[in-house]
């Protein structure tokens, strides 16, 4: 199946500071889509992009579907910034599923 | 719009029973997913409804779980005999699922089962 990777794994900032995560995919997909999951577990949608650049707000995305990855960029980050960042793709051949990375761990410090 | 509902939030079971979650989406939306997801793990997918069939459940973990929509509204998952490491978050999701609609998925808070 379908592997996505991202990095880094952990990540600690203070408030104000900017940071990329990324996300890289072994295959075609039809749809990728990165989350914010809180401490409460509730995974929230930031960004649905297979290909492109979006923003919204402090927040943006790249993806590069040829070269099979994604850019999450967070500027001057919060404190409520904090917690676990997921790309998840739906591989061109499934057409339902998504699949996650590992996500990676943000921890933003006043 | 009130998002995609879960229900219970928490559930504590003794090994061995039964348990039953309920999911209910985003109104209109067609498709409906199960994920389960372990500590430090992203979410896993389990299975999927279009309207109320089943069209995806060869990732089920186990003959032990079995997922209904009988009405293409709400969805239950069901864990019969639970074991120690069913304990998990079971995560609903929905997505219009029209041929022609971009596939986003929206997730629910979550029920978060520990198996004692």
């Amino acid at each position: 199946g379908i592997q996505v990777e991202q990095s880094p794994p952990d990540l600690i900032l203070q408030e104000g500071a900017n940071s990329t995560l990324r996300c890289n995919f072994s295959d075609s997909v039809n749809n990728l889509q990165w989350f914010h999951q809180n401490p409460w577990g509730q995974l929230i949608n930031l960004f649905y992009i297979p290909s492109g650049t979006k923003q919204n707000g402090r927040l943006s995305a790249t993806t590069v579907a040829t070269e099979r990855y994604s850019l999450l960029y967070i500027s001057s980050s919060q404190t409520t910034d904090s917690g676990v960042y997921f790309c998840a793709v739906e591989p061109q051949n499934s057409g339902y599923a998504l699949n996650f990375g590992k996500g990676t761990s943000l921890l933003v410090t006043p | 719009d009130t998002g995609v509902s879960q229900d219970p939030r928490h559930k504590i079971t003794k090994r061995g029973q039964n348990v039953t979650f309920r999911c209910d989406p985003i109104s209109e939306h067609n498709r409906l997913y199960w994920y389960r997801q372990t500590l430090g793990q992203g979410p896993e997918f389990l299975t999927y409804f279009q309207n109320e069939a089943q069209l995806e459940k060869s990732r089920l973990l186990s003959d032990r779980f079995s997922a209904e929509r009988p009405k293409g509204s709400f969805s239950t998952l069901e864990i019969q005999r639970t074991e120690q490491g069913d304990s998990a978050m079971y995560l609903c999701a929905s997505s219009l699922g029209h041929l022609l609609a971009k596939n986003i998925q929206y997730f629910g808070a979550g029920t978060r089962l520990s198996v004692l």
